[in-house]
């Protein structure tokens, strides 16, 4: 398996365009999570699906933010309209639940510019 | 409500020096804990886990209830472990594994 996908790797925007971010996670992994990474507050965890349905979405910061995930190998993270304040590194992450100390698996994340 | 932190942001040493970087947690239960690295331009990985208890590369972390601890240590500092760290907790929700919450993260620089 090659691990996480994501893609774009690097995303240059204008404000007010829209966005949207891939991800497709590690094959029979039941368990996605959206990461958004900056300088000032580390790594905060947007949101998380567990086989493909939204458990908690309390850190999307807005309703700018959505996140879908349509089938087990594919989710999307949309921004729109972005803003100068949504620049950051959005990582990709999954796991399968077992018995545990499970690892979240990452991907190379996408680097969003909003200009 | 769950939460993970790391007090110290940046943490410069010298190579050979003892290194520990610090992580608090609060969680009303019995959470899972690991600690995340991330080296330059290299994707987050997993560097170990509380239950595992075993030592990755000369660094090792125990959990320590009392405190809500979970700081991961080594004894002897090297170049090459300059990177980001995370530690992380994973709690439950719902009676099965749930979401997994990092700490803003320690930069640690090893100085020759």
């Amino acid at each position: 398996d090659a691990g996480v996908i994501q893609s774009p790797r690097h995303e240059v925007t204008e404000m007010g365009q829209e966005v949207t971010l891939r991800c497709k996670p590690i094959s029979g992994h039941d368990y996605l999570f959206w990461y958004r990474q900056t300088m000032m507050r580390g790594l905060e965890l947007l949101i998380y699906f567990n086989n493909n349905v939204p458990i908690d979405d309390s850190g999307m910061p807005e309703d700018r933010f959505s996140a879908k995930m349509p089938n087990a190998s594919f989710s999307t993270l949309k921004i729109q309209p972005s803003e100068p304040r949504d620049s950051a590194v959005y990582f990709c992450a999954s796991s399968h639940a077992r018995g545990g100390g499970t690892e979240a698996f990452f991907g190379q994340g996408t680097r969003l510019t909003v200009v | 409500a769950q939460r993970v932190t790391q007090p110290e942001k940046l943490l410069s040493v010298f190579k050979g020096a003892p290194v520990e970087l610090k992580c608090n947690y609060s969680y009303s239960g019995s959470p899972e804990l690991f600690w995340y690295v991330q080296y330059s331009r290299q994707r987050l990985q997993l560097l170990l886990r509380h239950i595992s208890r075993e030592s990755i590369k000369g660094f090792t972390a125990d959990l320590n209830k009392g405190e809500t601890s979970f700081h991961l240590k080594k004894p002897f500092a090297q170049e090459e472990d300059s990177a980001m760290y995370y530690c992380a907790l994973s709690g439950k929700y719902g009676g099965s594994q749930g979401n997994l919450i990092f700490g803003k993260g320690t930069k640690l620089s090893v100085k020759p």
